[in-house]
């Protein structure tokens, strides 16, 4: 069945380390985005991906990385600039940005810093 | 800048209607959505609805889209306890690559 995976599930990281949240989708979809959760907050987006090797940041991308070298991936960076770091992260794609298709999630990755 | 606003709870017994509303504040939506996310877990698309229909109804959901107001709302006839789960609204313009959430309402469902 197609879908997105995100790994891992849970991860906790100590201050002052850098952690990567891996995005994968095998739905042959062109844009990909990764968003955080926070209560009460709604989905904040972080950054986002409409095709291989290009990506732009989005609302809130200070303290963040991405790379997107295959289509299928796009792993989140979680850098020790990022103040905050602790929420929960989702990753999503949908075949073509801007035509206003359905937007699918992965099963999120919770980040708690120590 | 665009904005997508929705009450934080909402609580009803089982067999109960619920009405979840939203509004929003860019007149060039096109898309509107409504998501439901479980505990731990990511967001489903339930229903979405054009900006050119003011109804549209799919089993237990109707809904309703007020575009003079900028309104929106998710109406779940006979509500379960396993409806409980937090409901996002979204929309998105043609054209461009942005999704807008809400911040979700969080539906309890008492039996």
């Amino acid at each position: 069945d197609g879908g997105i995976t995100q790994s891992p599930k849970y991860l906790f990281r100590k201050e002052g380390q850098n952690v990567t949240l891996s995005c994968e989708q095998n739905l042959n979809h062109d844009a990909m985005y990764w968003y955080r959760q926070d209560p009460g907050q709604g989905l904040r987006l972080i950054y986002y991906s409409q095709i291989v090797n290009d990506f732009q940041k989005g609302d809130i991308a200070e303290g963040y990385s991405v790379s997107r070298e295959k289509k299928e991936s796009f792993p989140l960076t979680v850098t020790s600039a990022q103040k905050n770091p602790t929420a929960f992260y989702l990753c999503a794609s949908t075949k073509t940005a801007g035509r206003g298709g359905e937007l699918f999630f992965g099963e999120g990755s919770r980040l708690t810093v120590l | 800048g665009e904005d997508v606003e929705q009450s934080l709870f909402l609580s009803v017994r089982e067999g109960d209607s619920s009405v979840i509303n939203c509004t929003y504040t860019d007149s060039s939506s096109t898309y509107l959505y409504w998501y439901k996310q479980e505990p731990g877990a990511g967001l489903q698309l339930l229903t979405y609805i054009f900006s050119n229909m003011d109804m549209k109804q799919d089993q237990r959901l109707t809904v309703l889209l007020n575009k003079k107001d900028k309104h929106l709302s998710l109406r779940i006839a006979d509500t379960q306890t396993g409806d409980s789960a937090i409901y996002f609204c979204a929309e998105s313009t043609e054209g461009t690559y942005k999704y807008i959430f809400g911040t979700g309402t969080r539906l309890k469902v008492l039996a």
